[in-house]
């Protein structure tokens, strides 16, 4: 069963970076059909899809958050990242990781980390 | 953007009654739909894919039908544990994936 927790800072002041980091366990990253996706839940916005990406590199973005999205994945370590530019208040959410397998939906979710963005 | 509108906001019901919970699609979706559970400080959880398939080690109390733009949750005899907030989520047209603004069921 593969389980994933996400880790990050908790508080960022806006304007700055985000930088948060799911690390996968019970399955490895690198299996061909897995790809593994960032979704973010908020009071106002509901549940957003911001970006999905596979081990060889290929990533795919939300067009409203493309600009500001970074991602990564160490094979060696079996995580991947998401980086998040120029924060504001709107950025305040509970974020996710999940396994989303073939690029179809979203099978397996971390339990979530609460980012605040304020000053 | 494919836009999911799902209705009611709030349905109030008792254990052992049927949830019938709705999505629409903005345009079709085909059957490229996915239902999700959301209890209080959980994670969303998989329960049906493709419109009507039920993910791994989910009831067959929980149905989903539908194809296009008109999708239906269905929950037959409602357990306790059955109470929370429901996602649809669509993959047809991407980027990007995108989800319904979700259901509350609540105990009467």
């Amino acid at each position: 069963q593969v389980l994933l927790q996400e880790s990050g800072p908790g508080l960022v002041k806006p304007s700055e970076t985000l930088s948060l980091t799911c690390n996968v366990s019970g399955d490895s990253i690198s299996t061909t059909n897995y790809y593994w996706g960032w979704i973010r839940q908020t009071p106002g916005m509901g549940l957003e899809w911001i970006a999905t990406l596979h081990h060889t590199g290929n990533t795919f973005y939300n067009p409203s958050l493309k600009s500001r999205v970074t991602t990564s994945v160490d094979t060696s370590k079996n995580l991947f990242s998401l980086t998040l530019t120029s924060l504001t208040a709107a950025d305040t959410a509970l974020y996710f990781c999940a396994r989303h397998t073939g690029l179809r939906y979203f099978d397996s979710w971390g339990q979530g980390t609460l980012v605040t963005v304020s000053s | 953007e494919i836009v999911l509108t799902q209705s009611p906001a709030t349905l109030s019901l008792s254990p052992g009654e049927t949830a019938t919970l709705s999505c629409r699609a903005s345009r079709t979706v085909n059957s490229y739909l996915a239902w999700y559970q959301q209890k209080p400080g959980q994670a969303p959880r998989l329960l049906i894919y493709d419109a009507s398939t039920r993910a791994t080690g989910i009831p067959a109390r929980f149905s989903g039908s539908g194809s296009g733009t008109d999708f239906t949750l269905t929950i037959s005899s409602l357990e306790p544990e059955d109470f929370a907030v429901y996602y649809c989520q669509q993959r047809s047209n991407w980027p990007p994936f995108t989800f319904g603004q979700g259901t509350k069921l609540e105990i009467k």
